[in-house]
């Protein structure tokens, strides 16, 4: 099945400075790969996604950048502010059986110093 | 907005309990998913459904069996408390489509078993 690697899995950042958290995966065949954040008390909701077929998207000051041979894609975060400290997940989905099953990599906390 | 509804936020049993974690979503998705989140171990697939009455195992699947006789409704039940079952279990749902899709959290309930 599907493996996704994040890194790293503590990041700390002073208010203003840019982000970077990364991911591997394992299959070839994933081709969908969306991006979390889960604050305290709540799950997961999605941020950024990107599919196979696009190498980078943007939305405000949050990027993700996609690289199929080498299998890796990271998330962009500029401008950090204190409301971005949070726990980010990436994740790959893989079809299984005719549905896409995402498989999540162990997660990022991302804490931004004002 | 799409609503991922898990039936206790925080849930106390005994070892060797029947318990029952319920989970309705509003927005008439094929696939449902059952997760856990430990500290240092990201969101691990336990079950998931992409049916009515269809279940497949994910990868944690011992000691849990889920139930899903309604489209809206997906309920995970460990058969026999243990304690190291205790954890937070995230709820999601998301639509069937030749890729993958966001899927939709619920607020996730955390469940101690002593």
């Amino acid at each position: 099945g599907e493996n996704v690697e994040q890194h790293p899995s503590t990041l700390s950042v002073q208010e203003g400075d840019s982000a970077v958290i990364k991911c591997t995966y394992s299959d070839s065949a994933s081709n969908y790969f969306p991006w979390y954040k889960q604050e305290l008390g709540k799950g997961p909701q999605l941020i950024i996604d990107i599919r196979s077929n696009v190498g980078e998207k943007k939305d405000q000051r949050i990027a993700v950048t996609l690289n199929k041979t080498a299998k890796h894609f990271s998330l962009h975060i500029t401008e950090t502010q204190p409301e971005d400290s949070a726990v980010y997940f990436c994740a790959a989905s893989t079809g299984s059986g005719g549905s896409y099953i995402p498989t999540f990599g162990r997660g990022t906390s991302l804490i931004v110093h004002p | 907005d799409v609503k991922v509804t898990q039936s206790s936020r925080y849930l106390v049993k005994r070892t060797g309990e029947k318990v029952f974690l319920e989970c309705v979503q509003d927005m008439d998705h094929e696939n449902m998913f059952w997760y856990r989140q430990d500290p240092g171990l990201g969101l691990r697939l336990i079950y998931f459904s992409y049916d009515v009455k269809m279940k497949e195992k994910g990868d944690i699947p011992e000691g849990y069996s889920v139930s899903r006789e309604k489209k809206e409704r997906f309920s995970l039940i460990l058969e026999s408390a243990s304690t190291n079952q205790t954890s937070m279990y995230l709820c999601a749902s998301s639509l069937s489509l030749l890729s993958g899709t966001e899927a939709f959290f619920g607020q996730g309930t955390r469940l101690t078993v002593v």
